[in-house]
Order: C-alpha cells, then structure tokens, then sequence
C-alpha cells in the first residue's frame, strides 16, 4: 500500500513570494490534515478535511495561507505571499475515521525563506 | 499555552540500555494517548496508542498512563542505535486532532 506523498521536498523563497504545496493521500482515507514543524518542535495543526470539506482552519493564518481538497482526495496548500517566520517543515497526513484514528504522515516538504 | 510538556529534551542511552521518556498534559477530557516517532527527513510515524489507564506493552516499548495524573510515558527496553530518533507523545481529545509534544531527541550510541 502506498503511502501519503507530498512535493516538492524541498523549496528555498524570497520573502514575498508564493509556494504551493501537494498532498497524495492514502487510497480511501477519508481525513486529511496539514501540519506545520518548526525546526525542533512538534508538528502543529493548520488545517483538516473530512472529505472536500474544511472541518477545522481556525490556525491557519488565512490573510496568506490557503488550503483546498476540491474532489476529497489530493489537497494543495497554498502560501501568497511567505515570510520569514514561515520557514518549517509542512506535513500532510490521513486518516481513516472507521479505523484506529491513527494518522498516517508524508515526508513533508522543507520550506526555507529568506 | 503549551498543552503538551515533554521530558528530557535530550537523551543519550548506551545501545541496550533503557530510554524513559515523559508527558505530562494539560487537557483533563483528553482521550487517546499516541506515541509517534520521527527519523531525520522522514514524517513522524505511530509507534503506538494507549487510552486506557496502566501499561501497554507492544515488543520492546512500553507505554504508560495515568489520566488522574496527566501523565504518560514510553520506555524502550534493549535499546539499539535505529532507535535514535525524534519521539513526540500527542493526545486527541476528541478524536479527531493530534496535539504534539515539543519532543525528546533521543540518541543510542554503539
């Protein structure tokens, strides 16, 4: 069974510019969240779907960032216009909520703006 | 508010040693206890999940629980150097959101 991918694994920015962010879940896991992980810090809940819908955004910054899942599968986050303080880890993970509630996590992308 | 307190920060065990690792929690609805683990450039991956007050064991990792307390703990027996990792607790109070600890940088050195 493959397992959640994401892309890019790496991405280097100038301050102001825009960076999206892919997420392939697991086949049939109805759940997706987005995580972020500062550097030596525990991953920190942005926002999750259950399907295509948005259950919990209250800790994304939502003057830049962005997140969609359109079909309830794929989801793209989305940073307009990125700052210093953006620079971290992003992890996508899934879950089935028939199951364990065990979340399954992608490698994460490695964001660094300067 | 930090929901989560992880300790040590750091840890260096001898390959066979014996890792503890601890949480305490501020969440007194807290409902489900996870113990994930994160190599370097990889995601965090569950090791196991405790909701039940005492001990679990699964190999050579055992998870304990003490909700009236607001504590867990990991303790890894015969530790070997694949262990060196990231180890985060996390609890869901709902079922639905994982709330990460800062985590311990565990260390097995041959």
């Amino acid at each position: 069974e493959a397992g959640v991918t994401q892309s890019p694994r790496y991405a280097v920015l100038q301050e102001g510019q825009a960076v999206s962010f892919w997420c392939d879940p697991i086949s049939g896991h109805d759940t997706l969240y987005w995580y972020q992980q500062p550097r030596d810090q525990g991953p920190q809940l942005l926002v999750y779907f259950r399907d295509e819908a948005v259950i919990d955004n209250s800790q994304l910054p939502s003057d830049r960032f962005s997140a969609v899942r359109p079909k309830g599968t794929n989801s793209t986050l989305k940073i307009q216009s990125a700052k210093q303080g953006d620079t971290a880890t992003y992890l996508c993970a899934s879950s089935f909520r028939q199951s364990s509630y065990e979340q399954y996590f992608g490698p994460g992308t490695r964001l660094t703006v300067l | 508010q930090q929901k989560v307190q992880q300790s040590p920060e750091s840890l260096i065990v001898p390959e066979g040693g014996m890792a503890s690792l601890n949480c305490t929690f501020s969440d007194r609805n807290s409902q489900y206890f996870w113990w994930y683990r994160q190599h370097s450039g990889e995601g965090p991956k569950a090791l196991m999940s405790i909701f039940s007050n005492g001990d679990k064991k699964e190999g050579r990792f055992t998870a304990h629980l003490n909700k009236a307390s607001l504590y867990v703990s990991l303790h890894i027996k015969d530790s070997q150097p694949s262990d060196s990792a990231l180890y985060f607790c996390a609890y869901m109070p709902n079922y639905n959101v994982l709330y990460f600890g800062s985590g311990t940088k565990l260390t097995v050195e041959p």
